[in-house]
């Protein structure tokens, strides 16, 4: 079947635009991640969804950045008035029986 | 920041040697997760680990989770140029959903 997917997978805004980003998990799996991926890092952990409820968003670097999954299933990842260091690869993953699936990533580029 | 320690950060090896990759957190972990990721792809999902000293075995992939839960390695006997890429490990506390991402060790393969 399908697998994780995101899009755009590539976007390049100036500095202070907003984004939004997609991620369209697997179907039926409950659990869904947000990561931010620097360049030569690990992913870094932004926030967790279970179903439409969005249980931990202690990751968001800054008020800047807005997660919601109003209805359980697709994602979408927001930030406002983007700034430079937020350039990165942005990573959605959903999971079932304790394994993560992760999406191809957007990778984000401020300018 | 992150929170669990990888070592190497980098290692290149010969194909048919061995390659190891260690993996330390500062917290007991309530299991660890290990993931491959390619250069330019996303991270993929290897194995998890939950029971203390727990060892299990892929063909050449040998995990292992430390007998304290705070740290876990990754040896890969004969390795292949198919081996290349940045290996993570991820721990999850006993409290919480997210899984704590490591520094990655990258490893390069010499034909």
């Amino acid at each position: 079947g399908a697998g994780v997917s995101q899009s755009p997978r590539y976007k390049v805004a100036k500095r202070g635009q907003d984004v939004a980003l997609r991620c369209d998990p697997i179907s039926g799996h409950v659990s869904l991640f947000w990561y931010q991926q620097a360049l030569g890092q690990g992913p870094e952990f932004l926030t967790y969804f279970q179903n439409e409820a969005q249980l931990d968003k202690s990751g968001l670097p800054s008020d800047r950045f807005f997660a919601e999954r109003p209805e359980g299933s697709v994602s979408t990842l927001k930030i406002q008035r983007t700034q430079q260091e937020d350039s990165a690869v942005y990573l959605c993953a959903s999971r079932q029986n304790n394994e993560q699936f992760f999406g191809p990533g957007t990778r984000l580029t401020v300018l | 920041g992150q929170q669990v320690m990888q070592i190497p950060q980098y290692q290149h090896v010969q194909e048919g040697e061995d390659f190891t990759t260690y993996c330390n957190s500062s917290t007991t972990l309530s299991n660890i997760q290990w993931y491959k990721q390619r250069p330019g792809g996303h991270p993929v999902f290897l194995i998890q680990l939950v029971k203390s000293g727990e060892v299990k075995k892929q063909k050449r992939l040998t995990f292992q989770f430390g007998e304290a839960k705070k740290n876990s390695s990754l040896h890969i006997t004969a390795t292949q140029t198919t081996d290349v890429g940045t290996y993570f490990c991820a721990g999850r506390r006993d409290t919480g959903n997210q899984f704590y991402f490591g520094t990655g060790t990258s490893l390069t393969v010499i034909p």
